[in-house]
């Protein structure tokens, strides 16, 4: 059991550009979830898979981002056309479906955008 | 909607002092309460948890009761060392859903 992984640690992008995150959940974890946390605030759901399928999508989640899960292991979110305000830090989640609270989360990806 | 206050930050303590962390919660319903544990360079750790009024949650002597009457999971410890500096989140989950609302975060501080 190595954690749940995420790659890069950190991302400084300039406005307009388009990022990739990649989530390595625990192996044997068929939950996986995203969350966004800004400074000083708690993190904010984003959004569930269940194996391949994305059964959850907060509001918060605009059209300039989409996130897959294309084999049910790795997850990857992208923000397309960033804006400052996507800056904050990404974090993913796993779990197994008998442990719904049971998150382990990864140590996130910080996203700066200039 | 739902949310979750936490009492501002930071928390500085001296070794072995008694800790609260307060935490009020506004939900319909009979969500369950959690809080998290950050540590330095790490990713969020789930602490304890509560599932249903009147339970009490407690791991690494950290301790917390399910409150309905005043919608509070405050959190307590009884003698602070050093290792528990970290930032302390405050979460509920509504029966059924997949998401957590988390507070905004306490940081704890402990010097020797």
């Amino acid at each position: 059991d190595t954690g749940v992984s995420q790659d890069p640690r950190h991302k400084i992008t300039k406005r307009g550009q388009n990022v990739t995150f990649r989530c390595d959940p625990i192996s044997e974890h068929n939950r996986l979830y995203w969350y966004r946390q800004t400074l000083g605030q708690g993190p904010e759901f984003l959004t569930y898979f269940q194996n391949e399928a994305q059964l959850e999508k907060s509001r918060l989640l605009s059209n300039r981002f989409s996130a897959e899960r294309p084999k049910g292991s790795f997850s990857t979110l992208e923000i397309q056309r960033t804006e400052q305000g996507d800056s904050a830090m990404y974090l993913c989640a796993s779990s197994r479906t008998t442990e719904r609270y049971g998150y382990t989360f990864g140590s996130g990806t910080r996203l700066t955008v200039v | 909607g739902d949310s979750v206050t936490q009492m501002e930050g930071p928390v500085t303590l001296s070794e072995e002092a008694f800790l609260t962390i307060n935490c009020t919660y506004t939900a319909t319903g009979y969500p369950s309460l959690f809080w998290y544990v950050q540590y330095p360079g790490e990713g969020l750790q789930l602490l304890l948890k509560a599932t249903k009024a009147d339970d009490k949650g407690s791991n690494k002597g950290f301790e917390a009761t399910y409150r309905k009457e005043t919608t509070s999971f405050h959190l307590e410890k009884g003698s602070v060392q050093v290792s528990d500096s970290a930032v302390y989140f405050c979460a509920l989950s509504q029966t059924g859903a997949n998401n957590l609302f988390f507070g905004t975060g306490t940081r704890l501080t402990v010097i020797p």
